[in-house]
């Protein structure tokens, strides 16, 4: 079975600008998570979206919006590109369920953008 | 004082070798917890969960649980070159009314080298 998917791989911005990043669950799960890694660092959770409803949102600013379609595929948009959101941009995908099942994250290969 | 902490290392390990990689989270209301592997330009890749005090195997991976004292640990045993990466703690806690979701909270990451 495929994992999950993202894309694209990697994107360059100028500051300023605005960036889509897409994502693909697992199939049959319906949780979708969104997780920035700067460079050196854990990843820091930014969404999460279980059956196109925002369960939790991060520390993140407004400029950071997201949304999850009907076949449970996820957007993360940007706006107003800075300099600071260079980073690896990770989504993970949940088994349908509750409590535990919600917490286990698998994660996608990332979107790395650059932001010059 | 950080949520989530490792000791960022690196460490170092010969082949064959036990690696012991720790984590200490501040939150008492945590419940669970995981251990991801992340390869130097990849995503991180579960290697397990853990829920309760004591101990929990899987093949040549020991996770060790002491709530009481806020800490986690993971033990590779027989160690390889295959296994140096860095090693990342996340910790979930429930929201207030006990919902969970999967909002995961990491560490920096243990950067660990195996050598021959």
């Amino acid at each position: 079975d495929a994992g999950v998917t993202q894309s694209p791989t990697h994107l360059i911005k100028t500051r300023g600008q605005h960036v889509t990043l897409r994502c693909s669950p697992i199939s049959g799960h319906k949780s979708v998570s969104w997780y920035q890694q700067v460079l050196g660092q854990g990843p820091q959770f930014i969404f999460q979206y279980y059956e196109k409803e925002e369960r939790g949102r991060g520390n993140f600013p407004d400029r950071f919006s997201a949304r999850q379609f009907p076949n449970y595929s996820s957007e993360l948009n940007v706006n107003a590109l800075l300099l600071g959101d260079s980073a690896l941009y990770l989504c993970a995908s949940s088994p349908p369920g509750w409590g535990r099942y919600q917490e286990t994250q698998y994660f996608g290969p990332g979107t790395r953008l650059l932001v010059l | 004082q950080k949520e989530v902490e490792q000791n960022s290392g690196p460490l170092s390990v010969p082949e064959g070798a036990i690696a012991s990689l720790n984590c200490t989270y501040s939150d008492r209301g945590s419940q669970s917890f995981f251990w991801y592997r992340q390869y130097s330009g990849k995503s991180p890749e579960l290697i397990m969960s853990i829920y309760s005090n004591g101990d929990k195997e899987d093949g040549r991976f020991t996770a060790q649980l002491n709530k009481a004292s806020q800490y986690v640990s993971l033990l590779i045993r027989d160690s390889q070159p295959s296994d140096s990466a860095t090693y990342l703690c996340a910790v979930n806690k429930p929201e207030a009314g006990g919902t969970s979701y999967g909002k995961l909270t990491f560490g920096q990451g243990t950067i660990l080298t195996v050598h021959p």
